[in-house]
């Protein structure tokens, strides 16, 4: 167990529907890192967020959005989905990037299926 | 972010010893190299990281190159458990965040 939750671990939408996915990263973690990973792409950097703070983005696309509230959990919103978007959707945190130990906890993941 | 390149895959018998390579050759001075797994239908998880020095931890241990232009993860004894997809990661070191980009990785087989 990683320390980090993710929920959903399941969903299953529509095409044009929207949908939130959760992430609790450890206790004490500031930085959290969203992943998105299909059968054709891997493993990809989506966004991270630092304290409340935007600190990098990777490719992620317009219709996604992502925001770390006060209590440092995140969410990641997915709009006007599209079959292409089902895929394993992982958070990740650490410490703080000052003290960076090298190591990214990983959630299990949540699967979203657009049909 | 500079590039690694790791084969596809690999086979290993179980209770062996694995060398997973890793070729790194744009590097530069300040990037530390960094290996994770991910096992079937769990998230990527730490292995180990080092810099210019070989690291030794409970999982494995870390042998890099004295160019730094390639590095190698030993897996001293491979048991089952170690069937999983291995990346061999750079990350720089100047950087203000700490995201990791993953390549393809290094699927291991492990026989019994």
């Amino acid at each position: 167990d990683s320390g980090v939750t993710q929920t959903p671990k399941h969903l299953i939408t529509a095409t044009g529907q929207r949908v939130t996915l959760r992430c609790s990263p450890r206790s004490g973690d500031l930085s959290v890192y969203w992943y998105q990973q299909s059968l054709d792409q891997g493993l990809q950097f989506l966004i991270q967020y630092y304290n409340g703070e935007e600190r990098a983005k990777g490719n992620i696309l317009e219709r996604f959005s992502a925001q770390q509230f006060p209590d440092l959990h995140s969410e990641l919103n997915l709009s006007s989905l599209e079959l292409g978007d089902s895929a394993l959707y992982f958070c990740a945190s650490s410490v703080s990037i000052a003290e960076y130990t090298g190591e990214l906890f990983f959630g299990e993941g949540s699967r979203l299926t657009v049909l | 972010d500079a590039k690694t390149t790791q084969p596809n895959s690999m086979e290993s018998n179980e209770e062996e010893p694995v060398h997973l390579p890793c070729n790194h050759s744009t590097i530069s001075g300040t990037d530390y190299i960094h290996w994770y797994r991910q096992l079937p239908s769990q998230g990527p998880e730490y292995v180990i990281h080092g810099l210019t020095s070989n690291v030794n931890n409970r999982m494995a241990s870390l042998a890099i190159a004295e160019d730094r232009k390639s590095s190698t993860l030993i897996l001293h004894r491979a048991t089952l458990r170690d069937a999983a997809v291995y990346y061999c990661i750079l990350r720089v070191g100047s950087s203000n965040t700490g995201k990791l980009i993953f390549g393809q990785g290094t699927t291991l087989q492990v026989k019994p």
